[in-house]
């Protein structure tokens, strides 16, 4: 069986800060991990993904995450946020044959100028 | 790259009609599309995977009859809405796998019942 948790449903950061999304997995099996980004009224868009090659990952828009088998997180990362990073981001996991994706509860990042 | 569409991207409908919302890949051939529902301030709740060919497989408590999912084609699966009450309004997206495997999603359908 496999789940995400997302810790925090909203997360408001200063224009400039850092961007620290978090994400917890569970899985039986090595897992592809994603993290995806949702604008208003929009459909998803990946921003990255894990699939066993490097566990730190770099992403569209600056957005980077690390996979830490230890710690079962992948947790989302921007040195710098922008106002135009405002948007939902949604965790997700999936096993390999990438038959099911798993879901987090998502993340509604807001930007303060 | 990849794009997967969907229409329409917005529907309103009255109570009791059906509404079909189409997913498309437009520049691979897909065997597998997925359909999720999207309830408010919620995550994406998957409903069905639609195989081309085959009878799509649908996830537990979701109502097979209520939600037809057709995949007729290797670019297109289509999900109708039958009987559509406004518990039904909510936001729709598919997903479809391309033959690399990777997951490409729709842009999303906005389904309101009134």
């Amino acid at each position: 069986a496999q789940s995400v948790t997302q810790l925090g449903s909203h997360v408001s950061v200063s224009e400039g800060a850092l961007v620290l999304l978090r994400c917890n997995y569970s899985s039986s099996v090595p897992p592809y991990l994603f993290w995806y980004v949702q604008y208003p009224n929009q459909g998803l868009q990946l921003l990255l993904k894990y699939t066993s090659a490097a566990t730190l990952v770099k992403g569209i828009n600056g957005f980077e995450a690390e996979f830490k088998k230890s710690e079962t997180s992948f947790h989302l990362t921007k040195p710098s946020a922008h106002m135009s990073d405002a948007a939902e981001y949604f965790c997700a996991v999936s096993d390999r044959t990438g038959n099911q994706f798993y879901f987090g509860t998502g993340t509604s990042l807001t930007v303060i100028p | 790259g990849a794009v997967v569409s969907q229409h329409p991207s917005r529907v309103i409908c009255k109570s009791g009609t059906s509404v079909k919302i189409e997913c498309r890949s437009l520049d691979f051939q897909a065997t597998t599309m997925f359909w999720y529902r999207q309830f408010p301030k919620k995550s994406l709740m998957l409903m069905a995977t639609s195989n081309e060919g085959s009878k799509a497989t649908y996830e537990q408590g979701v109502e097979k009859d209520k939600f037809l999912i057709n995949h007729a084609s290797l670019t297109l699966s289509t999900l109708t809405v039958t009987s559509a009450h406004p518990e039904d309004s909510s936001f729709y997206i598919c997903s479809a796998r391309a033959p690399v495997g990777t997951i490409y999603f729709g842009e999303g359908s906005w389904l309101t019942v009134v």
